[in-house]
């Protein structure tokens, strides 16, 4: 049982470089996020899911784009990279919020030059 | 603006003792919930808290919520070297603590 996967787990780019970054879950959850995470702060809400073909911003979208085409798979594209996007995102997912706590991913550690 | 507060944000503490660590929220919310990570690893879930006066234990750890008070507390009975990680509290799917950042010494 996978649960949630992360792909890649790390990548280096270049100022302006674009990338995207993919989520997969395999428990059939509704709700998917994508959260940054920085040293010595908790995680940061960037943007999620509400279902299938749904988005929302979080507390820190800006140069972000997220996009949620199937239930199972969550995508976050970085268009124009800048060194502030050096970090380590973690993807979860959870059935609907409330009792159960969220499944995350193992993080893709992204560092922007 | 909704602020989540862990303390201590550090803690270093010998194999056997107890200690707790302290959540504050500042707004109300339907859910809060606990996290552990181990250094360069994801997130684990420990506690969902749904209600005022939840409590839930696994082991050695035991949260606890307030809503009145706006507070959780994560309590630590006789610490062993395997609990060492930084734990983290989170208000509804969006708020998150800095995290403590428990050391425990053999």
């Amino acid at each position: 049982n996978a649960g949630v996967t992360q792909t890649p787990k790390f990548r280096v780019l270049k100022t302006g470089q674009s990338m995207t970054l993919l989520c997969a879950q395999d428990m059939n959850h509704e709700y998917m996020y994508w959260y940054r995470q920085d040293p010595g702060m908790g995680l940061r809400l960037i943007h999620y899911s509400v279902g299938e073909g749904t988005t929302a911003k979080g507390e820190v979208p800006d140069g972000y784009n997220v996009s949620r085409l199937k239930k199972q798979n969550f995508l976050l594209g970085l268009e124009s990279a800048a060194p502030s996007q050096t970090s380590v995102y973690f993807c979860a997912s959870s059935p609907v919020p409330g009792p159960y706590g969220y499944t995350f991913g193992s993080g893709t550690r992204l560092t922007v030059v | 603006e909704l602020k989540v507060e862990q303390n201590p944000l550090f803690l270093s503490m010998q194999e056997g003792k107890n200690y707790t660590i302290y959540c504050n929220y500042s707004t109300t919310s339907d859910r809060l919930y606990w996290y552990r990570q181990d250094p360069g690893k994801s997130l684990e879930s420990l506690f969902v808290l749904l209600s005022n006066g939840a409590v839930k234990q696994e082991g050695r750890l035991m949260a606890s919520l307030d809503t009145k008070a706006r507070l959780s507390t994560l309590h630590i009975t006789a610490a062993v070297h395997d609990l060492s990680a930084t734990y983290f509290c989170a208000v509804d799917v969006d708020i998150f603590g800095k995290g403590t950042r428990l050391h425990i010494l053999p």
